[in-house]
């Protein structure tokens, strides 16, 4: 049974530098056409996509976040990371990170997450 | 890219039924969306993918029957029937746009089912 766990931070000065890594277990995270994504969600809002990579080191990143936007992955070490700089009080949420199927040879298409994270608070505050 | 609309709130009572709307923006009506519920304090677990013909592939591992989709025109929409206690749990829908570095993945802000 694939597992993803997020550890990091739970809290995080303004201006500050956000990192979460996120370590998958029961799988690899080099399999073909599955991407790892990470998603958060504000105390009471909905969820936000943040952007999602896949193990080559593709990225995709949310448009209103990409300028601050950094994430890496690590296969020797099965876990993929986040880095969101210049954080303000906005940017404090659960964050999540996910696997989905997507785009390979055979398919242009995206598939919905199969496996989630319990999700990490992250609150921004001095 | 779409935008998703979801109405923040949604009632019904102990074994009625109740249908859950989420709205796509003008010009996005052959767009499929992703159902996933999320329980009080818990993370999201995928539901159902609908488009305009119902049913986009399987349902979620553990959705019971009591879960359907249905689609037209911009609406997608989610009814439960039977309703349950376990079903108090914010739902929220997703879709995909674009492709390669242009990829959107976008949400609506969910809606809160209470059972009453």
């Amino acid at each position: 049974q694939l597992q993803l766990q997020e550890s990091g931070p739970g809290l995080v000065k303004p201006s500050e530098t956000l990192s979460l890594t996120c370590t998958v277990s029961g799988g690899s995270i080099s399999s073909s056409s599955y991407y790892w994504g990470w998603i958060r969600q504000p105390p009471g809002k909905g969820l936000e996509w943040i952007g999602s990579i896949y193990y080559s080191g593709s990225t995709y990143y949310n448009p209103s976040l990409k300028s601050r936007v950094t994430i890496s992955v690590d296969t020797s070490k099965n876990q993929f990371s986040l880095k969101l700089s210049s954080v303000t009080a906005a940017d404090t949420a659960v964050y999540y990170c996910a696997r989905r199927r997507g785009p390979s040879a055979y398919s242009s298409s995206w598939y919905p997450v199969d496996y989630w994270g319990q999700g990490t608070l992250v609150t921004v505050s001095s | 890219q779409p935008v998703l609309t979801q109405p923040p709130s949604a009632s019904a009572s102990l074994g009625a039924s109740v249908t859950l709307t989420c709205t796509l923006s003008s010009g996005y009506s052959n767009y499929k969306v992703d159902w996933y519920q999320q329980r009080p304090g818990k993370g999201p677990r995928f539901v159902m993918r609908v488009g305009t013909g119902g049913i986009v592939g399987s349902k979620g591992d553990g959705i019971p029957d009591r879960f359907s989709v249905l689609g037209s025109g911009l609406n997608r929409y989610l009814t439960i029937k039977n309703i349950q206690e376990e079903d108090e749990s914010d739902y929220h829908c997703g879709a995909d746009h674009g492709s390669g570095s242009n990829f959107v993945w976008v949400f609506g802000g969910g809606t809160k089912l209470t059972v009453l």
